[in-house]
Parts: structure tokens; C-alpha cells; sequence
């Protein structure tokens, strides 16, 4: 029972790199989403997709790209890694509906140095 | 738009004490309404939901009520352990929305032997 599985878990960054953060999910779920975690700032979403070939911005999507062009895979691209972008990264993933429970992985704890 | 307020950690309790955590909401629709738990170095995980309005949702010992009226969600527990002690979100979802869920900022809670 795999469910979300994101990696790495850990990744330490120098100011102006790009990575990639894997997102996979192994349950045909429509939905997939991207958060970060910053202490006393809760979850904010970066950017999302409704199905495969469709991605929209969340609240914080500067910095970030997306796509999606598999139900199962979701990737998170920073294009040029700053300092402001050191934070926890979440991914979740949830069946079609208001009701739906959303599943999250592991997280990536990121470091920009 | 869409926000959920939560009341602002830690809340450090003893155990076998009674736990309120608040939770108000705003949204446009009529929302379903979640309680996450997120265990130390894991990802989130539904503790449980309500759909639609006088629901109560309930798990582990925990329950909330979904109260249109006041558009709240807080959850309770008559007593607490030790191996309570996480972090609480409470979201929504919005079906007049992308359904994608909304999360409070999250309250940490300790509980001591």
C-alpha cells in the first residue's frame, strides 16, 4: 500500500539551482496537490491539478512550476532556488469531491543555502 | 474567499485532561469540514470530517460538530495522552470550488504524563 510517495526526504540547495520534487501516487486519484509547511504559517498550497494536462496556481506559486502529464505523477520544479523557498513540502493527492479525504505524503524537508 | 482560523498554539495539557481545540471557518458554499493530525516527522492524516451542517464526525475519541450558525468546527477530546500530542489542521472543502482543501495554520499540542 504504497498511497503518496514523495522524494527525496531530505535536499540541501545552493541559492540559484533547480530540482525537482517527485510526487507519485498509486490510487487513480483525480486530484493532486502541492503545499508547504513554514513554522506558524500552517499549509499553503503552491499549485494544483484537477487530472492529467491540467495544473492551476495556488496561493504561493512564484518560484514553482508543475505538471502533469500522468494521473499518478505530480512534480514540483524549482526553477532557481532561494533562500525564502527553506521550508517543509507536502504532497497530497484526493478522489473526485467535496467529501473526499485528502492523502499526503512523507514530505520533503528543503534547505537553500 | 475561502479561510479557516484556528486558535494559536502550543496547548500544553496534562494527561487525562479535557482538549478544545476552536476552529471558525469562512466560505462561499457550503463546505465540508476536516480535522488533520500530523504525528512528529510525518505527513498529515484525516482524523476526521463532517459533511454537512449539526453533523458530528468522530474518531480515536475525538469528535466535532459542524455548526452552520456560528461556522465552527472545534474538536474535542474528554481526555487526552501523551500519544495525542501533534499537530491539529482543520480545513474545508469547497464543492462550489476546486475542492482542493483549504487548512488552518494548525495548533500543536502537548500533552505531559
Amino acid at each position: 500500500n504504497a498511497g503518496v510517495t514523495q522524494t527525496p526526504k531530505f535536499q540541501v540547495l545552493k541559492t540559484g539551482q533547480s530540482m525537482t520534487l517527485q510526487c507519485a501516487q498509486d490510487m487513480n486519484h483525480e486530484y493532486m496537490s502541492w503545499y508547504r509547511q513554514d513554522p506558524g504559517m500552517g499549509l499553503r498550497l503552491i499549485h494544483y491539478s484537477v487530472g492529467a494536462g491540467i495544473t492551476d496556481q495556488g496561493e504561493v506559486p512564484n518560484g514553482y512550476n508543475v505538471s502533469r502529464s500522468t494521473t499518478e505523477d505530480f512534480p514540483l520544479r524549482l526553477l532557481s532556488a532561494a533562500p525564502s523557498q527553506t521550508s517543509v513540502y507536502f504532497c497530497a493527492s484526493s478522489s473526485r469531491g467535496p467529501n473526499t479525504e485528502a492523502f499526503f505524503g512523507q514530505g520533503t524537508r528543503l534547505t537553500v543555502v | 474567499g475561502n479561510s479557516v482560523t484556528q486558535m494559536e498554539g502550543p496547548v500544553t495539557l496534562s494527561e487525562e485532561a479535557f482538549l478544545t481545540i476552536n476552529c471558525t471557518y469562512t466560505a462561499t458554499g457550503y463546505p465540508s469540514l476536516f480535522w488533520y493530525v500530523q504525528y512528529p516527522g510525518e505527513g498529515l492524516q484525516l482524523l476526521l470530517k463532517a459533511t454537512k451542517a449539526d453533523d458530528k464526525g468522530s474518531n480515536k475519541g475525538f469528535e466535532a460538530t459542524y455548526r452552520k450558525e456560528t461556522t465552527s468546527f472545534h474538536l474535542e477530546k474528554g481526555s487526552v495522552q501523551v500519544s495525542d500530542s501533534a499537530v491539529y489542521f482543520c480545513a474545508l472543502s469547497d464543492p462550489g470550488g476546486s475542492y482542493i482543501p483549504t487548512f488552518g495554520r494548525g495548533t500543536s499540542l502537548i500533552v505531559h504524563p
